[in-house]
């Protein structure tokens, strides 16, 4: 099993709504990823969990809410978004070592109304 | 600066053809690795090749090939007898061989959209 299982795959949502995304593998890696996707653009890091601590926080608001409940599941909580954060939102996984690659999910296309 | 550098924001190529996307990357570390993922317009990244810094022969996967050229800090995805299917973004990316957090961090480049015509 390869997979990287995003739910939802898409969302929209008001500024005073809380959601969540949520991200799952089963491939026994250690390290996981959310990143934030505009269009055109490149994927960019906003958050990384190694052994469900949270590693890197790449100075992203606290509307966004990161947890790891266990070493397959990751979730984004989200709570009073601006219609600036409407993006895809991608998780990821990969074994720890530099030199393997990373799996990404479907992701989440998120529209914030 | 930037870590990673494609310069080529759109590429077409016929059908059948092999296609170039460049790729240069800037790195202090010895040990590095360097990663092409695909992106479709349905938005899943798709991991197709991988080159590490320690690599004497290009890698090659299926018609993914790519032409590493340490000293020149490049990384060029070679995509041959190109597919309609081959439609997508191509991303370059770097991981640095740090310890701890330092590893973890996938780098992208800013993408190349190729488009293969019929």
């Amino acid at each position: 099993d390869t997979e990287v299982t995003q739910t939802p795959k898409h969302l929209v949502m008001g500024m005073t709504n809380k959601k969540s995304l949520k991200c799952e593998q089963h491939m026994g890696h250690r390290a996981m990823y959310w990143y934030k996707q505009k269009a055109k653009k490149p994927p960019e890091l906003m958050f990384v969990y190694s052994y469900e601590k949270l590693s890197i926080n790449e100075s992203v608001p606290s509307r966004f809410s990161p947890e790891c409940p266990n070493s397959s599941l990751l979730n984004l909580h989200l709570h009073a978004l601006q219609p600036e954060d409407s993006a895809l939102y991608l998780c990821a996984s990969s074994p720890l070592d530099w030199n393997t690659e990373a799996f990404f999910g479907q992701g989440t296309r998120l529209t914030v109304v | 600066a930037q870590k990673i550098t494609q310069t080529q924001p759109g590429m077409f190529v016929q059908e059948k053809e092999a296609v170039t996307l460049d790729c240069t990357y800037d790195t202090s570390d010895q040990s590095y690795g360097l990663f092409w993922y695909k992106q479709p317009s349905s938005g899943e990244m798709i991991f197709l090749i991988y080159q590490g810094s320690y690599d004497e022969q290009n890698a090659t996967e299926g018609r993914y090939s790519l032409n590493f050229q340490k000293a020149r800090k490049s990384t060029n995805l070679v995509i041959s007898a190109s597919q309609l299917g081959d439609s997508a973004m191509y991303f370059c990316a770097m991981r640095e061989g740090r310890s701890g957090a330092g590893s973890y961090q996938l780098t992208f480049g800013k993408g190349t959209k190729l488009s293969v015509i019929p």
